[in-house]
């Protein structure tokens, strides 16, 4: 059964920091790997999509990369902003029965102006 | 990136009641569909994986006759929490994709409250 771990679970840094977001998965026999973001109370917005063959994928502030077979996956968030506090969920999609997403627990981040 | 809606955003039950979620891909078609549910502070737990014109495929320990879902058409899959309890309470989240390898959209979310 596919484990996702997310590390650390909460994270609270002055605004400006670089941080990086930590995910690993046990099974490797992954489609695609994707990090999303959810604000309280609210749905899931994709932030940033790596297809198995691929070992990073960068938009605006945002740098994803991925090790498959360590089972790694790492969210750069450059120059933090308020406006970044937000739950960030990795997500794993498997390679059989539908190709569902298996989900981390989360990093609550916490920008401080 | 392709838009998938649910209805209601927010529900209030009374226990034993049921209530029923819809989940709608709005510009384009969804053969397969996906419901999760989260708990407070907690991750999202996938709860069975839908294709349209069959039966639906439940994740071990969710109860299928409890939570009834059809996905008659693309673009549309409801989810029905039949005799609800207070421990049903829940965010549940729906998800929609054109085919295996596509891109999975996922909806606002349904915050469920049984009293």
């Amino acid at each position: 059964k596919q484990e996702v771990t997310q590390i650390p679970a909460a994270l609270s840094v002055p605004e400006g920091e670089n941080l990086v977001l930590n995910c690993s998965f046990t099974d490797s026999a992954i489609y695609n790997l994707q990090w999303f973001r959810q604000d309280p109370g609210k749905g899931l917005t994709s932030l940033l999509l790596i297809q198995s063959s691929q070992r990073e994928q960068t938009s605006g502030r945002l740098n994803a990369s991925l090790d498959k077979s360590s089972g790694r996956s790492t969210l750069y968030i450059a120059a933090s902003q308020p406006g970044d506090s937000a739950t960030y969920l990795c997500a794993v999609r498997r390679e059989y029965s539908g190709y569902a997403l298996n989900f981390g627990k989360g990093t609550s981040l916490l920008v401080t102006p | 990136g392709a838009v998938v809606s649910q209805h209601p955003s927010r529900v209030i039950c009374k226990s034993g009641t049921s209530v029923k979620i819809e989940c709608r891909s709005l510009d384009f078609q969804a053969t397969t569909m996906f419901w999760y549910r989260q708990f407070p502070k907690q991750s999202l737990m996938l709860m069975a994986t839908s294709n349209e014109g069959s039966k639906a495929t439940y994740e071990q320990g969710v109860e299928k006759d409890k939570f009834l879902i059809n996905h008659a058409s693309l673009t549309l899959s409801t989810l029905t929490v039949t005799s609800a309890h207070p421990e049903d309470s829940s965010f549940y989240i729906c998800s929609a994709q054109e085919g295996p390898q596509y891109e999975q959209y996922f909806g606002p979310g349904t915050r469920l409250t049984v009293t």
